[in-house]
């Protein structure tokens, strides 16, 4: 158990509908990042928030957005949703201060998009 | 434009012998690696880093070498358990940013054989 939790663990939904997956990072991680893996493009860097600001953005479309909050959970939100959309949604955890550690995972959202 | 690559698809051993997965890396600005393991239904799992400054870490029966010259690292599991048995990441970042977010390569699924 990383300590990190997502929920929730399966989404099954419609093209374009929005959906909101959360994040919980382990006790004392200020960072939180959001990966993408879908099946021919291996895990992607989406978006990263540190302390409750965006501190760095990948490949995340315009219709992805996310926050962190005062509490430090952070949600990924996705809207009008397309066929192509559904991966495999990874959120990680970690201290960063003082240089690089490493990132712990949480057990991911599959997100089906019909 | 894949900046860590892991040309091994799969890779066979039995158990007991050593596996060596290998990993390839285009960006000089990474100095900071990280191996990570990853079951279905699960998220990755951190395994063992290295730094640039170093060219070996060794932490129980995982072993990772950097030769930063080639920009190749490897990791080594010895000896091989069938518990093994996983889909391997190589991760790469930038110590030197603001952000330590990982660029992945797709992946080598090792199978250790009893």
């Amino acid at each position: 158990d990383s300590g990190v939790t997502q929920t929730p663990k399966h989404l099954i939904t419609a093209t374009g509908q929005r959906v909101t997956l959360r994040c919980s990072p382990r006790s004392g991680d200020l960072s939180v990042y959001w990966y993408q893996q879908s099946l021919d493009q291996g895990l992607q860097f989406l978006i990263q928030y540190y302390n409750g600001e965006e501190r760095a953005k990948g490949n995340i479309l315009e219709r992805f957005s996310a926050q962190q909050f005062p509490d430090l959970h952070s949600e990924l939100n996705l809207s009008s949703l397309e066929l192509g959309d559904s991966a495999l949604y990874f959120c990680a955890s970690s201290v960063d201060s003082g240089g690089p550690t490493q990132q712990f995972f949480g057990p991911g959202t599959r997100l089906t998009v019909l | 434009d894949q900046q860590v690559k892991q040309n091994s698809p799969s890779l066979s051993v039995q158990e007991g012998r050593i596996s060596i997965l290998n990993c390839d890396y285009t960006n000089s600005m990474f100095d900071y690696f990280l191996w990570y393991k990853k079951y279905p239904a699960e998220g990755p799992t951190f395994l063992i880093s290295i730094s640039s400054i170093k060219d070996k870490n060794e932490d129980g029966r995982f072993t990772v070498f950097l030769n930063k010259s080639a920009k190749h690292l490897s990791l080594h599991i010895v000896p091989s358990q069938p518990g093994d048995s996983a889909v391997y990441f190589c991760a790469a970042t930038n110590s030197g940013g603001s952000n330590y977010k990982l660029t992945f390569g797709k992946g080598t699924l090792l199978t250790v054989n009893p």
